[in-house]
């Protein structure tokens, strides 16, 4: 399977608990991103990555979320602390750096459901 | 900041019935636009890219258009088939990182 996968695919979590997800793009592709999505809702960016360096922050990722792209290939996204409101769908994306077309592909998500 | 309204919120359809699903955004400085399906519970797909430059792309019963200078696109399928039974997603970029802005999409149901 060469898409775009992430880890786990679901995590049940009891408040103020950390979490930390996986995210592993197409290989060629140098452009990662992190969406946030609630029921009923379109997906929200979060952040963005060109290989290693994170390039834009949504006001969305409190100073309680933090990711990496440590060698430009893998992605973590990691919760402290978490809250009711950290409940949702994340998804990851990932597209080459190509003239013109930026087309993503996204993962099957991992859905975080905190009591 | 981009925001982006897709009309109907839901659709209910028999098989076979050509549609339209309508997407408007506020932001026409867009590189490209995407529209995606998602089935309940499970990531997105993308189903076509139309560059700014373009005014149309085609995959299979699929066809997007996408007027920039005024804020739309559509997404027309034809011939409807109940697995075409999803949510519609359409997503244009925006600035340096290319990322997409949502709307909250079009539920569509075709039913037997």
């Amino acid at each position: 399977d060469t898409g775009v996968s992430q880890d786990p695919r679901h995590k049940i979590t009891k408040r103020g608990q950390n979490v930390t997800f996986r995210c592993d793009p197409i290989s060629e592709h140098n452009r990662l991103y992190w969406y946030r999505q609630t029921l009923g809702q379109g997906p929200e960016f979060l952040t963005y990555f060109q290989n290693e360096a994170q390039l834009e922050k949504s006001r969305l990722l409190s100073d309680r979320f933090s990711a990496e792209r440590p060698k430009g290939s893998f992605s973590t996204l990691e919760i402290q602390r978490t809250e009711q409101g950290d409940s949702a769908m994340y998804l990851c994306a990932s597209s080459p750096t190509s003239g013109g077309a930026n087309e993503q592909f996204f993962g099957p998500g991992t859905r975080l459901t905190v009591l | 900041k981009q925001e982006v309204t897709q009309i109907p919120a839901a659709l209910s359809v028999p098989e076979g019935e050509n549609l339209v699903l309508n997407c408007s955004f506020t932001d026409s400085a867009i590189y490209n636009l995407q529209w995606f399906r998602q089935d309940p519970g499970k990531g997105l797909t993308s189903l076509l890219l139309i560059q700014s430059s373009q005014r149309e792309q085609t995959s299979g019963r699929l066809n997007a258009s996408l007027d920039k200078s005024s804020g739309r696109s559509t997404l027309y399928i034809a011939a409807s088939q109940p697995g075409d039974s999803a949510t519609y997603l359409c997503a244009p970029d925006t600035g340096t990182a290319s990322k997409l802005t949502f709307g909250t999409g079009t539920r569509l149901q075709v039913t037997l």
